[in-house]
């Protein structure tokens, strides 16, 4: 059973910030949310994780939403090679990483 | 940043011989590595989880037999589908943990095609 939900696909302008949403509603207190990124047949890339607070990156921001039932990623000046699936995952640190289906973010020109 | 070194990154095999793909993390020990495979347009399901020194821990309906996994080092594990039918095609991708910092770093996966 999915642990979190994503919305199939998105678009994005250029230059603009990408905004990603992610729903986990029963995460628990010990497991962390990870994003991570698939350009097309390649392996995924880390993005960014965080547990409770807020997160920045070079790459991107997580916001975690205070019942920490769900957060964002975003990606501040998407460029059209951002374009990617884009996997929101629950986990705690001892246990494997499972891939729901995640977000095909295009960025458009 | 770390690394994790997959090879080889294309393979095509006749049906019925054996393929063996490499999975190295490059600059930090792995106690335990991940595999999964991932089949066009849809996303990435884990096969089995490594841990070096013991047996790999397979998910349900994987067949232990078919993908064999050794994990005999704290840098290297590695998967060989046994006699490979074209059904095995797929795109199979390692990852490794790095518990020292929380993440888990993916290989740049193999594409597998059998003829």
């Amino acid at each position: 059973d999915a642990k979190t939900t994503q919305p199939p696909s998105m678009d994005c302008a250029e230059g603009r910030a990408a905004n990603l949403p992610c729903n986990h509603s029963t995460i628990s207190g010990n497991e962390y949310v990870y994003w991570y990124r698939q350009i097309h047949s390649q392996g995924p890339q880390y993005i960014i994780h965080g547990l409770k607070n807020n997160e920045t990156n070079e790459m991107a921001s997580l916001i975690i939403t205070e019942d920490r039932k769900s957060s964002t990623l975003i990606l501040p000046h998407a460029t059209l090679r951002d374009t990617a699936v884009y996997y929101c995952i629950v986990r705690d640190l001892n246990n494997d990483m499972r891939f729901g289906a995640g977000t095909r973010l295009t960025v458009k020109p | 940043g770390a690394v994790v070194s997959q090879h080889p990154s294309r393979v095509i095999c006749k049906s019925g011989t054996s393929v063996k793909i490499e999975c190295r993390s490059l600059d930090f020990q792995a106690t335990t590595m991940f595999w999964y495979r991932q089949f066009p347009k849809q996303s990435l399901m884990l096969m089995a989880t490594s841990n070096e020194g013991s047996k790999a821990t397979y998910e349900q309906g994987v067949e232990k037999d078919k993908f064999l996994i050794n994990h005999a080092s704290l840098t290297l594990s590695t998967l060989t589908v046994t006699s490979a039918h074209p059904e095995d095609s797929s795109f199979y991708i390692c990852s490794a943990r790095d518990t020292g910092i929380k993440k888990l770093f993916f290989g740049s996966g193999t594409q597998l095609s059998v003829l």
